[in-house]
């Protein structure tokens, strides 16, 4: 299994300030997800950050938004743009291993004041 | 759309109970199945992954069965213990390079010592 460490853990913002959210992974995988988990809710899939071109973003979610970086095979950031109280929420990124197994991040938990 | 439920969404037994977790999905046509477990403000830990073409998957106590034909999926736990208190979530995972998943809502488990 992959081991994956996110920074910040944690982290308090001011309304309308952005926050930039590290993943890195200890071996190269292609493919790499940000997921958004709301208070009380599940997890909803943001987009496939993709090493060498634009991420692909879901339905509701955009670029302008949560801009994502995928420099290499290891790393990849989610900011968090402008954001509002409503963008309090767990923010996790995720890595595909063998067989499509699917491994998780611990998660970095935004508070927007 | 893939839509995913759990039932119960909460649930809460005395310690050594068996006990069976459920998941349904809409869309068949699936790659494979996780279960994950997740602790409060934690991020998600796999469990158990079942391939398209699998039935079940054993782990431990865990064991997980895959229906794809009538879209469903269950877990059972064996001899409960309270460490197995968590929220437990189904994501099925689609076909295709992309290899989303998808999240139920999960359930909510509960072991009273």
């Amino acid at each position: 299994s992959a081991v994956i460490s996110q920074k910040p853990s944690r982290d308090i913002c001011q309304r309308g300030t952005s926050l930039t959210i590290q993943c890195q992974v200890d071996s190269q995988v292609t493919m790499m997800f940000w997921y958004r988990q709301q208070p009380g809710q599940s997890l909803t899939l943001i987009a496939t950050a993709n090493q060498g071109s634009e991420a692909t973003y879901e339905s509701g979610f955009v670029i302008d938004k949560f801009p994502i970086s995928r420099p290499n095979l290891t790393f990849s950031t989610l900011t968090v743009s402008n954001m509002s109280p409503e963008d309090s929420s767990i923010y996790l990124c995720s890595v595909t291993g063998r067989n499509n197994e699917q491994f998780f991040g611990p998660g970095t938990r935004l508070t927007v004041l | 759309k893939q839509e995913v439920t759990q039932i119960p969404a909460a649930l809460s037994v005395p310690e050594g109970e068996n006990l069976v977790l459920n998941c349904s999905f809409t869309d068949s046509a699936i790659y494979n199945l996780q279960w994950f477990r997740q602790d409060p403000g934690k991020g998600l830990t796999s469990l158990l992954l079942i391939q398209s073409s699998q039935r079940e998957q054993t782990s431990g106590r865990l064991n997980a069965s895959l229906d794809k034909s009538s879209g469903r999926s269950t877990l059972y736990i064996a001899a409960s213990q309270p460490g197995d208190s968590a929220t437990y979530l189904c994501a099925p995972g689609s076909r295709g390079s992309a290899s989303k998943i998808i999240f139920g809502s999960g359930t909510r488990l509960s072991i009273r010592p």
